[in-house]
């Protein structure tokens, strides 16, 4: 069964804490994307990691890509208030189709 | 540039009636995807259109749920007849080419089913 899985689920953490999301999955996929949600708002794209070994990063937030291990990475370097959302890793691996298998989602809530 | 727009962000409908989604995606963007999300449980994906031909529409539940695209502009996602099960948010998304480019997701529609 193809399965996305995340680690943890929900995570509250205080500001200038150091946390780490994970999202492995299930079956061969050289494509996967973060997606961050705030609530009652669209899915921003975060990063799209195209091979293994891909590292990305955008402020506070680093995604990294190891596709022999079929895990992802999503680390937050010192949080802050304002990363406080759900955020959603996906694989694509139908051959880049658009066809996503997301995970559960995880609720970050940074605590002042 | 305009992101995708769905309407309405909200429906409340009952058991046995009809509602119809609506999504306008990005212009210019001939891939449409629709996704949904059930309470408590993963996004899923349901269809994807390229212009206007269906190309996968493995994720719809069953016939009570038609989607279609005239003119490869906008999309319409219709639920005939409503179940409750069918509650949920329904995310569509598009993209222009079929890219490593990613999927620009609009805010969805809540969908609750009484």
């Amino acid at each position: 069964e193809l399965k996305v899985e995340q680690n943890p689920l929900f995570l509250s953490m205080q500001e200038g804490k150091n946390y780490t999301i994970y999202c492995n999955y299930s079956t061969t996929s050289d494509r996967l994307y973060w997606y961050r949600q705030d609530p009652g708002k669209s899915l921003e794209s975060l990063f799209v990691l195209l091979s293994n070994g891909a590292v990305k990063q955008e402020g506070r937030l680093m995604a990294s890509l190891d596709t022999k291990a079929r895990l992802s990475t999503l680390h937050i370097t010192a949080a802050v208030h304002d990363l406080s959302a759900t955020y959603f890793c996906a694989v694509d691996i139908f051959g880049n189709t658009g066809k996503l298998i997301f995970g559960q989602g995880t609720t970050l809530q940074v605590k002042p | 540039e305009a992101g995708v727009t769905q309407f309405p962000s909200h429906s409340v409908i009952e058991k046995g009636q009809t509602v119809t989604l609506r999504c306008d995606p990005i212009s210019g963007h001939d891939n449409l995807y629709w996704y949904r999300r059930v309470m408590g449980k993963e996004i899923k994906f349901l269809l994807h259109f390229v212009k206007e031909s269906k190309q996968d529409e493995s994720g719809m539940p069953n016939n009570r749920f038609l989607a279609e695209r005239t003119g490869g502009t906008y999309s319409t996602l219709k639920v005939q007849p409503a179940e409750l099960e069918d509650s949920g948010v329904y995310f569509c998304a598009s993209r222009r080419t079929a890219t490593n480019e990613k999927l620009f997701f609009g805010s969805g529609t809540q969908l609750s089913v009484l």
